[in-house]
């Protein structure tokens, strides 16, 4: 089972909802990251929160809107998304962020844009 | 412009076989290297990891080999089984960066028949 969990599983949504997608950890890590993976691709960085600061923006689209309400919590709210923002949502956490230590990924957010 | 140049794309090997990733990068700055195995349906998970003033690790049966001059590093799998079928990424990052950022290489899609 993973340490870091992941809700909902699949997500299907209109272009004009808004829904939000949530991660979860208990293994007192103080970095917490969103990561977008298309098919046969690599993660792609999205954000970074550290000690719930949000760290790292990959020049994302304001229509991703990240918050970490607690240690333990990361969300990612979004609205009014685009067909190509179809993908798979990883969530991913560290201890504290420093570059060698392991991060631990979530089974992910299928989202699908309709 | 991708930091970490990952290769093959794809390969298929028989049970037993030794499937081989290579791996180059460019910027000297990176200090940890570590793979992550994904299976279908799953985030990625850390598989084993190197620092380049170990010229080689093994876990049970996966061995990364690193070529600091050249700037390659590789990952071996010994005995191969059809459990091991799976994409593979090598990554690269600094110790010393805050947030962990991790440079993927493109993926390597392994299938291991019976």
């Amino acid at each position: 089972d993973t340490e870091v969990t992941q809700t909902p599983k699949h997500l299907v949504m209109g272009m004009t909802n808004k829904k939000s997608l949530k991660c979860e950890q208990h293994m007192g890590h103080r970095a917490m990251y969103w990561y977008k993976q298309k098919a046969k691709k690599p993660p792609e960085l999205m954000f970074v929160y550290s000690y719930e600061k949000l760290s790292i923006n990959e020049s994302v689209p304001s229509r991703f809107s990240p918050e970490c309400p607690n240690s333990s919590l990361l969300n990612l709210h979004l609205h009014a998304l685009q067909p190509e923002d179809s993908a798979l949502y990883l969530c991913a956490s560290s201890q504290d962020g420093q570059g060698d230590q392991p991060q631990h990924f979530g089974d992910g957010t299928r989202l699908s844009i309709l | 412009q991708q930091q970490v140049k990952q290769s093959p794309q794809s390969l298929i090997v028989q049970k037993g076989g030794i499937p081989i990733i290579n791996c180059a990068y460019e910027n000297t700055a990176f200090d940890y290297f570590p793979w992550y195995q994904q299976f279908p349906g799953k985030g990625p998970a850390l598989l084993i990891a190197i620092r380049p003033d170990v010229s080689e690790k093994k876990e049970g049966r996966f061995t990364i080999s690193f070529n600091k001059s050249a700037k390659q590093f590789s990952l071996h799998i010994m005995d191969s089984q059809p459990g091991d079928s799976a994409t593979y990424f090598c990554a690269a990052s600094i110790r010393g960066d805050s947030w962990g950022k991790l440079q993927f290489g493109a993926g390597t899609q392994v299938v291991v028949t019976p």
